[in-house]
């Protein structure tokens, strides 16, 4: 069974410009997580979508935005990327929410802003 | 405070000791608990995913919450160095909010 799938692995951009990262879930889950890991700062959850909606929004500016597909697939936006958005961003996935269920995670897109 | 205090260690053990990983937390309405291995340049890995108080066990792995006390623990028998990773508490936020509170990792390095 193939796990989350992220593209791009690294990504090299600059102050200002925006980026697209893109996830594939688990086949059979329909939520798909996005958490941020900065160096120092730990993972830090970001979005979570399930069935196309926005379910949950952590603590970051409105520049950071995301949709769901109808194959439960997602893209994360950034938009006027500043140096701190330096990070690892992971993807998640997990089964239908009718109760907790554990959250998978893919390797995860390594951006660096200069 | 944050939510959840982990030791970022680095913890270093020889081959074969019984590893003790170990997180506090300050929130109660904390029910669900996981730990997550992740090596080098990659994502994390679930390992143990606990519900409530209580002890599980999988293979060499035992994960234990104490919800009294508000502390969660990682053990693994007879480590390897395969096991050399940081090791993440994650206790899930709580009502329907669904996201992960992750701890800073404790970095274990076990020597051959």
């Amino acid at each position: 069974e193939a796990g989350v799938t992220q593209s791009p692995t690294h990504l090299i951009k600059t102050r200002g410009q925006q980026v697209t990262l893109r996830c594939s879930p688990i086949s059979g889950h329909t939520s798909v997580y996005w958490y941020q890991q900065a160096l120092g700062l730990g993972l830090q959850f970001l979005l979570w979508y399930d069935e196309g909606e926005e379910r949950n929004r952590g603590n970051f500016p409105p520049r950071f935005s995301g949709r769901q597909f109808p194959n439960y697939s997602s893209e994360l936006n950034v938009n006027a990327l500043e140096l701190e958005d330096s990070a690892l961003y992971l993807c998640a996935s997990s089964l239908r929410q009718v109760s907790n269920q554990p959250q998978h995670f893919g390797d995860g897109t390594r951006l660096s802003i200069l | 405070q944050k939510e959840v205090e982990q030791d970022p260690g680095p913890l270093s053990v020889p081959e074969g000791a019984i590893v003790s990983l170990n997180c506090t937390y300050s929130n109660s309405a904390f029910q669900y608990f996981m730990w997550y291995r992740q090596y080098s340049r990659k994502g994390p890995e679930l390992l143990m995913y606990t519900y409530s108080s209580g002890n599980k066990e999988d293979g060499r792995f035992t994960a234990q919450v104490d919800k009294s006390s508000k502390y969660i623990s990682l053990f693994i028998r007879d480590s390897q160095p395969s096991d050399s990773a940081t090791y993440l508490c994650a206790p899930e936020g709580g009502g329907a909010t669904n996201k992960l509170i992750f701890g800073t990792g404790t970095l274990l390095a076990v020597q051959p």
